[in-house]
């Protein structure tokens, strides 16, 4: 199975901030990435799709890049409602979940 | 109201089964795919395996090869996932999710089984 690398594993941002995830596929994986948010007790959310692909309603301050093995997952001016647990995932042949990056807000 | 609804929480001793149940409704169930994941509490989210519920060809994850089956009843629009010879480290709540046929992001998740195993 094609591994799936995040970075960083944690990471604590202030209000207004821009903040950028990695992640990175053991193998090209095309596009076939997408991002997913998720809060304590709650389910995940999709957020990204296709690499770059917003979900209908995510807002606009989330953005996704790249294509292959390197993907980001930027979030341009964050927000007190965005302190989650981000994992991005490849959804080709058998779907691969990254080990999650959990953003925390000073 | 597009939806999936999973059975309720069990307990297993050590080396028993369990099979779960994920129901669907709101759509046609054999347009979309069902896939598994699992999450022990305060962990990540692992990937088990999905099944096509038109053709009931499966895949699964390297990790659960030989342990899970996944099956559905189209009749009653019904996936099912059968996890063997349980351990401690299968405590976990267990989702269901759907994806749209071909390579497509999990966009609908059930509300989660939590599956204890102790003796």
């Amino acid at each position: 199975d094609i591994q799936m690398t995040q970075s960083p594993s944690s990471l604590s941002a202030s209000v207004g901030d821009r903040v950028t995830i990695t992640c990175r596929a053991s193998q090209g994986i095309s596009n076939y990435l997408a991002w997913y948010q998720q809060k304590p007790t709650k389910l995940p959310k999709l957020l990204i799709y296709g690499a770059s692909t917003l979900q209908l309603g995510v807002p606009s301050r989330f953005s996704g890049s790249g294509s292959g093995t390197q993907f980001t997952l930027t979030i341009s001016s964050l927000q007190p409602e965005d302190a989650a647990t981000y994992y991005c995932q490849k959804y080709n042949n058998v779907p691969t979940f990254g080990q999650g990056t959990r953003l925390e807000i000073k | 109201q597009v939806q999936l609804v999973q059975s309720g929480a069990e307990v297993k001793e050590p080396g028993a089964s369990v099979k779960l149940s994920c129901k669907a409704s709101g759509y046609t169930f054999s347009n979309y795919d069902i896939h598994w994941v699992r999450q022990a509490t305060g962990q990540g989210l692992e990937y088990m395996g999905w099944i096509n519920p038109n053709s009931g060809n499966t895949d699964y994850a390297q990790n659960f090869q030989g342990r899970v089956t996944l099956t559905r009843d189209t009749s009653i629009s019904t996936a099912y996932m059968e996890l063997s010879s349980l351990t401690s480290e299968d405590t976990a709540v267990y989702y269901c999710s759907r994806d749209k046929v071909g390579p497509s992001p999990l966009d609908l998740w059930g509300q989660g089984t939590l599956v204890t195993v102790s003796s």
